[in-house]
């Protein structure tokens, strides 16, 4: 069956650092891969995308890289802030079904 | 635009009553979709629906657990006899059609927490 899961539940990154958040997925029949931001009390928040058929997708202060040969889906964040302290979670789309992995608490260190 | 809009955002029932959680899209939306999220974990699929048409209910309990997006008014998910496992952060989320793409990617609503005593 589908699965989208994570490397790492945690990751503590000092402020100002780039912070690189790993998936791993296994269908490789999913149309899109999505990233998104959770924080506390809230819903999911979309972050970025990227298409199947593409390997990276920039986005302001985040990179998404997808890696089909080994199903691999990383979210790379540039300068880390406070801000960025969340839950990340990776979800995988496919037939109009959105598939989530457990995600990765970020904490952001001053 | 006020966004997906659930209530209540927290519920508290005792084993064996009703929960009733309303969700209502973005205006323009007509996809909704229910994830149920257990403390510290991912959000789990339950259902897709449209307007009067349950799509996708691959992801909901076969018992004590139904969903239903009127014409009218907001979708509902229903849970009768409510056990402590159901106790847990239930997401709602819109689109405007079929999400074929991130890019009509889905808007989560905050979530309804329901504990179950």
């Amino acid at each position: 069956g589908e699965s989208v899961g994570l490397h790492l539940p945690t990751l503590s990154v000092q402020e100002g650092d780039n912070s690189i958040i790993n998936c791993a997925y296994s269908n490789s029949a999913s149309d899109y891969f999505i990233w998104y931001k959770q924080e506390s009390g809230k819903g999911p928040q979309f972050i970025i995308d990227i298409r199947s058929n593409m390997d990276k997708r920039q986005g302001q202060r985040v990179t998404v890289l997808l890696n089909k040969t080994v199903k691999h889906l990383s979210l790379q964040i540039a300068a880390t802030q406070p801000g960025d302290s969340a839950v990340y979670f990776c979800a995988e789309l496919n037939a109009g079904k959105s598939t989530f992995g457990d995600g990765t608490t970020l904490t952001v260190k001053p | 635009n006020a966004g997906v809009m659930q209530n209540p955002r927290h519920l508290v029932r005792r084993r064996g009553q009703e929960a009733r959680l309303r969700c209502s899209p973005m205006k323009g939306h007509s996809h909704v979709y229910w994830y149920r999220q257990l403390p510290e974990e991912g959000l789990k699929f339950m259902v897709y629906l449209q307007k009067e048409n349950i799509i996708d209910e691959s992801g909901m309990p076969k018992e004590r657990f139904s969903a239903e997006f009127p014409k009218e008014g907001p979708s509902i998910l229903r849970i009768q006899q409510v056990v402590r496992g159901d106790s847990a952060a239930y997401f709602c989320a819109s689109s405007p059609r079929l999400a074929r793409s991130g890019a009509n990617v889905l808007t989560f609503g905050a979530g309804s927490r329901l504990t179950v005593l």
